[in-house]
This record gives C-alpha cells, structure tokens and sequence, in this order.
C-alpha cells in the first residue's frame, strides 16, 4: 500500500486565493482525520470523519475552512480566501477505528504558504 | 487549554545514552497514550501505545512509563542512537475517539 496520499506537497499562493488540499486515504480505513501543524500551536485537529460522514469540525478555524470527503478514497481541505495565518503544514491521516486502539496513518503533508 | 503537556520541548543527548520525555494530562477520560515519531519532511508515525491499566511497556529500545495517579506518562530511548534524532509527540485519546497531541520534543542525539 502506497500510504496516505497527499496532493500537492507545496503550496504558495496570496492572500485572498481560494487553497484545496487532496488526501487519500489508506484503503480500508474507515476514519480520515485533518491536522494542522505550526510552531506556535503544534497539532491541532481540524476535523475527522467516520466513514465518509464528519463527526467533529469543532476544530477549524472559522468558516473560511470547509472539508468534504465525497467518498471513501478521496477528502478536500478547502480555504477560501486564505489569509498568512493559514501558513502551515496541513496533514490528512486515516485509521482502521477498531474499538480504541487509534492507530493513525499520517501522509506527509502539505506545506502551505500564503503570501 | 492544552490537554497534554509535554516537556522538555527540545533536548540533546550523546550517542548511548537516554532521552527522557514527560507528558501530563488532565482529562481522566483518556483511555490510549501513543507516542509518535515524526522525521523532518514527513507526517508522524506512531511510535509505541500503553493503556491506563498497565504501568510500563517496553518495545526495543523505546519504554513507556505510565503513572494513572499522577497523570502522567514518559517516553523512554534507551541507548540513543543518530538515527532516534526527531520530533517526538506523546498523545492522548478520548472515548470520543479525538487524539490530542503534546506540543512535541526535539531530540538531537550527538555522534
């Protein structure tokens, strides 16, 4: 298995641009989880869905942040506009929920720059 | 309001000997404590897990130490090693199933 994927692996855009980061996940796996990633706030989780279907966004930002995961193998990140504070690295991760034991599969994220 | 509190935030160590990483929590409510291991360029991988009921875990050179009255846990590298060189994050998990992480460590192990 090729792992969690993540497209694209760098991003520079300026402020105002809408921004979309693609994952796919792991095949099998039934969760899919969003992380962002700065000096200042480590990781944060933005949102995770449960077999397609979003259980917690509690942590995105603010309503300029939007994910949608149409199916099991493919999920969206989307920012629009960004703005500078949204540089960071952006991570997808997907698990196998098996009563507890969260075992999750991180891509190698996107590293995300808004000028 | 950060949920997992881990330090040292940075530490250097010479080759053989032991990197010591402290974690604390709050939420009584986290039942699974996972280590992730996260090289410059790439995503965290996890490392090695304890459960509350058990009070150490050893797996090669890496041990956790898991101390439920207190709350607080520790990542353990034996014998150091060049390679071990990374971001090390400690992590909790809720019945909610929401992995919370630490604010991660630095270690740099010198040759």
């Amino acid at each position: 298995d090729a792992g969690v994927i993540q497209s694209p692996r760098h991003e520079v855009t300026e402020m105002g641009q809408e921004v979309t980061l693609r994952c796919k996940p792991i095949s099998g796996h039934n969760s899919l989880f969003w992380y962002r990633q700065t000096m200042m706030r480590g990781l944060e989780l933005l949102i995770y869905f449960n077999n397609n279907v979003p259980i917690d966004d509690s942590g995105m930002p603010e309503d300029r942040f939007s994910a949608k995961m149409p199916n099991a193998s493919f999920s969206t990140l989307k920012i629009q506009p960004s703005e500078p504070r949204d540089s960071a690295v952006y991570f997808c991760a997907s698990s196998l929920r098996t009563g507890g034991n969260e075992k999750l599969f991180f891509g190698s994220g996107t590293q995300l720059s808004v000028l | 309001q950060q949920q997992v509190k881990q330090s040292p935030q940075s530490l250097i160590v010479q080759k053989g000997g032991i990197s010591i990483i402290n974690c604390a929590y709050e939420n009584t409510a986290f039942d699974y404590f996972p280590w992730y291991q996260q090289f410059p360029g790439k995503g965290p991988a996890l490392l090695i897990a304890i459960r509350p009921d058990v009070s150490e875990k050893k797996e090669g050179r890496f041990t956790i130490s898991f101390n439920k009255s207190a709350k607080q846990f520790s990542l353990h590298i034996m014998d150091s090693q060049p390679g071990d060189s990374a971001t090390y994050f400690c992590a909790a998990l809720t019945a909610g199933n929401k992995l919370t992480f630490g604010g991660g460590t630095r270690v740099l192990v010198k040759p």
